[in-house]
């Protein structure tokens, strides 16, 4: 169990440009959530899968923001034309659906995105 | 809205005493509740959690109290060490989504 991988750790892009995160859960969980954090504040939801079908998605996901995990096994955060307000942690989590409501979440260290 | 509050940003306590940390909810169909622990340039990490058919949940020197009609919890930490300062985050759910509403943190510091 290595636990849940997000690469890269920090991306600072400029204004209007594309970025992809890539989120690799722990193997055997069939559940992956994305979150954003802010400073200061917790972690907001944003989206969440069950295997390969994308279950949910927040209202603070605009239509720049796609997310997807093909086979059920990695995932990918896009983001398209970032904003300023865009700046944020992002941070990506795992489960198995028994054991989400007991156990929560793993949750990856994140990816910083910073945009100038 | 903010279903999940924390409203104490900080707190700092005495290494030994206890630790108090509270949280309050407003959705009445929250039933799972959990607290996680953060440290800086890492993720949350679990800590402890209560279902709704229980009051209290205890593991080491870490419980949970959970107060359904005042829609309240509260995270106790005994003796409290250095080594627990971190930003704790309580996060709610009900059984029925799967998915974990976060309350703001509130960021303890323990002194030696």
């Amino acid at each position: 169990d290595t636990g849940v991988s997000q690469n890269p750790r920090h991306k600072i892009t400029k204004r209007g440009q594309n970025v992809t995160f890539r989120c690799d859960p722990i193997s055997e969980h069939n559940r992956l959530y994305w979150y954003r954090q802010t400073l200061g504040q917790g972690p907001e939801f944003l989206t969440y899968f069950q295997n390969e079908a994308q279950l949910e998605k927040s209202r603070l996901l605009s239509d720049r923001f796609s997310a997807e995990r093909p086979k059920g096994s990695f995932s990918t955060l896009e983001i398209q034309r970032t904003e300023q307000g865009d700046s944020a942690m992002y941070l990506c989590a795992s489960s198995s659906t028994q054991k989400t409501l007991r156990y929560g979440y793993t949750f990856g260290s994140g990816t910083r995105l910073t945009v100038v | 809205d903010q279903q999940v509050k924390q409203n104490s940003p900080s707190l700092s306590v005495q290494e030994g005493r206890i630790s108090i940390l509270n949280c309050d909810y407003t959705n009445s169909m929250f039933d799972y509740f959990l607290w996680y622990k953060k440290y800086p340039a890492e993720g949350p990490t679990f800590l402890i959690s209560i279902s709704s058919i229980k009051d209290k949940n205890e593991d080491g020197r870490f419980t949970v109290f959970l107060n359904k009609s005042a829609k309240h919890l509260s995270l106790h930490i005994v003796p409290s060490q250095p080594g627990d300062s971190a930003v704790y985050f309580c996060a709610a759910s009900d059984s029925g989504t799967y998915k974990y509403i976060f309350g703001t943190g509130t960021r303890l510091k323990v002194l030696a």
